[in-house]
């Protein structure tokens, strides 16, 4: 039962640290998404990549959040330093770019607290 | 800029009823639609995908239709059961837009009732 993977499920950290996140594809999966989901803003697009390679982090505040994928089995998503306001939940989701017109699977989500 | 809409934001019926869900969305120029369910502290499940030239898609108990021309897309689902008690977001991506970005709706909270 393929399906996307994030870690941690849960972070609560203390403002000012390092938090990173980590997400697993769909094997075969080429199109990795970063989203963040709060009660004020609903769901928000972060950043995306096609073949491991950034196509659009416009959505992201660049001066403390940055996006990679190391391989094609891995993405991440960092930010350094956290604040309060980045308390939400990270959603990663995967697409087979030209599969099932562009479906998109999502995984489970890290729930992030700032303290 | 693609606005997403959907009304009511919760909705509670009693078991056995057929469920209505709206979204609106405000450029017709869609690549397809998207539907999913959230469960509280879960990820999303895609429920249905409807291409932008189809008008009708059916899974089960769920259909979903499309008028582009309108902007709007109905989520039905039929003879509700307390299973179905979650969040329902609809989702679009732009043709214009590079690479599929969803673009979501605020999401319909549903409660069935036994």
């Amino acid at each position: 039962d393929a399906r996307v993977t994030q870690t941690p499920r849960h972070k609560v950290t203390e403002m000012g640290q390092e938090v990173t996140m980590r997400c697993q594809p769909i094997l075969g999966h080429n199109t990795v998404f970063w989203y963040r989901q709060t009660m004020m803003q609903g769901l928000e697009l972060l950043a995306y990549f096609r073949n491991r390679a950034p196509l659009d982090d416009s959505g992201m505040p660049k001066d403390r959040f940055s996006a990679e994928m190391p391989d094609a089995t891995l993405a991440t998503l960092k930010i350094q330093p956290s604040e309060p306001r980045d308390s939400a939940v990270y959603f990663c989701a995967s697409v087979k770019w030209g599969f099932r017109y562009n479906e998109q699977f999502f995984g489970p989500g890290t729930r992030l607290t700032v303290l | 800029k693609q606005e997403v809409t959907q009304i009511p934001a919760a909705l509670s019926v009693p078991e056995g009823e057929n469920l209505v869900l709206n979204c609106s969305f405000t450029d017709s120029a869609i690549y397809n639609l998207q539907w999913f369910r959230q469960d509280p502290g879960k990820g999303l499940t895609s429920l249905l995908l409807i291409q932008s030239s189809q008008r009708e898609q059916t899974s089960g108990r769920l259909n979903a239709s499309l008028d582009k021309s309108s902007g709007r897309s109905t989520l039905y689902i039929a003879a509700s059961q307390p299973g179905d008690s979650a969040t329902y977001l609809c989702a679009v991506p732009m043709i214009k837009a590079a690479g599929n970005k969803l673009t979501f709706g605020g999401g319909t909270r549903v409660l069935v009732k036994p």
